[in-house]
């Protein structure tokens, strides 16, 4: 049972345009979300998270967006760079709990030059 | 400096054998964890360790056990090893605290294969 999901494989855009990236969730215990980056032959890094309480955070490029009604939440990264094709996990977790990430499948960002 | 390391990165073995798995944090986290990303690309978490003891053991075969010997190691000892446990494993760490220990910090993977 999947509970993070991310439906689409892979995303191709320009360099200079936006990226989104998408993640569904159906826990509705989850109150922290993470997105992590993955290059291959390296573990994943942390990128950017967000609590509940919130519905939006940036960090430079980088801003995660959260609409807890439709439990989703999205990654948007502007501009791309080629430096940002990698492999982009969505995770989550419940504050107070065991500090237990679940995690998505992972989604392909290619950056074109 | 690597902050989380582990070793070997690549481990070719037969069905039957024992391996272990290292994992050593030099960033002075309270918390391990042991994940295993399978071929369909899940990354799931195994075990979980905070200042040695045992706090998460998800529903892992007990041919799998964890030893932590100190707060900065966490190793991974399988036992009678089979071609299902094929995947790369990581080991991750995080510091104490409600919203930081969801931070976790991982190391490069390694891709155990089974023949």
């Amino acid at each position: 049972d999947q509970q993070v999901k991310q439906n689409s494989p892979s995303l191709s855009v320009q360099e200079g345009r936006i990226s989104i990236l998408n993640c569904d969730y159906t826990n509705s215990m989850f109150d922290y979300f993470l997105w992590y980056k993955k290059y291959p032959a390296e573990g994943p890094t942390f990128l950017i998270s967000i609590s509940s309480i919130k519905d939006k955070n940036e960090d430079g490029r980088f801003t995660v967006f959260l609409n807890k009604s439709a439990k989703h939440l999205s990654l948007h990264i502007v501009p791309s760079q080629p430096g940002d094709s990698a492999v982009y996990f969505c995770a989550a977790s419940t504050q107070g709990g065991s500090e237990k990430l679940v995690f998505g499948k992972g989604m392909k960002l290619t950056v074109n030059p | 400096d690597t902050a989380v390391s582990q070793t070997p990165k690549y481990l070719v073995t037969q069905m039957g054998n024992d391996k272990s798995i290292k994992c050593e944090q030099n960033l002075g986290h309270d918390t391990m964890y042991w994940y295993k990303q399978d071929s369909k690309k899940f990354l799931k978490i195994m075990f979980s360790y905070n200042n040695k003891e045992l706090i998460i053991n998800e529903t892992v075969p007990n041919r799998f056990s964890p030893k932590s010997p100190d707060k900065a190691h966490l190793n991974l000892h399988i036992n009678s090893l089979e071609l299902g446990d094929s995947a790369v494993y990581f080991c991750a760490s995080s510091p104490r605290g409600v919203a930081a220990s969801y931070e976790q910090y991982f190391g490069p993977g390694t891709r155990l294969t089974v023949t």
